[in-house]
């Protein structure tokens, strides 16, 4: 059974419009992250959270914003989409907080945006 | 990939032999990750190194953190072994992982 799920697999998105990106854990982990991974791009680091506070935030645009309804919750949801979002999203977790701990990552979000 | 560059960028392999992949780090890496990301596109974990040496059957790892790089051995190369490699290091001044761009190996028969 897969233990990070993320949902929708893909996604196609008109520019403008909002998406929102879901993401659960069932390995029992107290940190959850976001990254993308654009084309000829490594995979960037998005945001952190720990016991569903936000502790690290590497996105400059204010267009990104994490929503944690439960600790096992880490939904991304993304406003006035731009072409340039076009990426796919993985989110991951780890037991541990503070990042000194093996990372686990779903198996991403493809989302493109025309 | 400025801060965790790996090479080779690409590798061609013939099944059963045997290659290493390479990071190096230009942040004060404390602890590394290596990731195989298949044709589908999921990463699957393969290491967590604090500095020192792992091994998981055909794959060993080694991370020094003094000269600041991580290999990656792959013994008698089989053609699962396809899809790109990933390392992938932590600092003290971040909670999320420095990718590199990754190494694409290809196995063939």
């Amino acid at each position: 059974d897969p233990k990070i799920i993320q949902k929708p697999k893909y996604l196609v998105a008109v520019t403008g419009s909002e998406k929102i990106l879901i993401c659960e854990q069932y390995l029992g982990h107290n940190a959850m992250y976001w990254y993308r991974q654009s084309a000829k791009k490594p995979l960037e680091f998005m945001f952190s959270y720990s016991y569903q506070k936000l502790m690290d935030n590497q996105t400059a645009s204010s267009r990104f914003q994490p929503q944690s309804s439960k600790k096992n919750h880490l939904d991304l949801q993304i406003t006035a989409l731009k072409p340039d979002d076009s990426a796919t999203y993985f989110c991951a977790s780890s037991h541990g907080t503070g990042g000194q701990d093996t990372q686990y990552f779903g198996p991403g979000t493809r989302l493109l945006v025309l | 990939g400025d801060k965790v560059k790996q090479s080779p960028s690409a590798l061609s392999l013939q099944e059963g032999t045997n290659s290493a992949l390479r990071c190096n780090f230009s942040i004060a890496a404390t602890t590394v990750q290596w990731f195989l990301q298949n044709p589908r596109g999921s990463l699957m974990n393969l290491f967590y190194l604090v500095p020192g040496t792992k091994e998981n059957g055909r794959l060993k790892s080694a991370f020094d953190s003094k000269e600041s790089y991580s290999t990656l051995h792959i013994r008698d190369a089989q053609l699962e072994d396809s899809g790109t490699y990933f390392c992938a290091a932590r600092n003290n001044y971040a909670q999320g992982l420095t990718f590199g761009l990754g190494t694409r190996v290809s196995v063939f028969p």
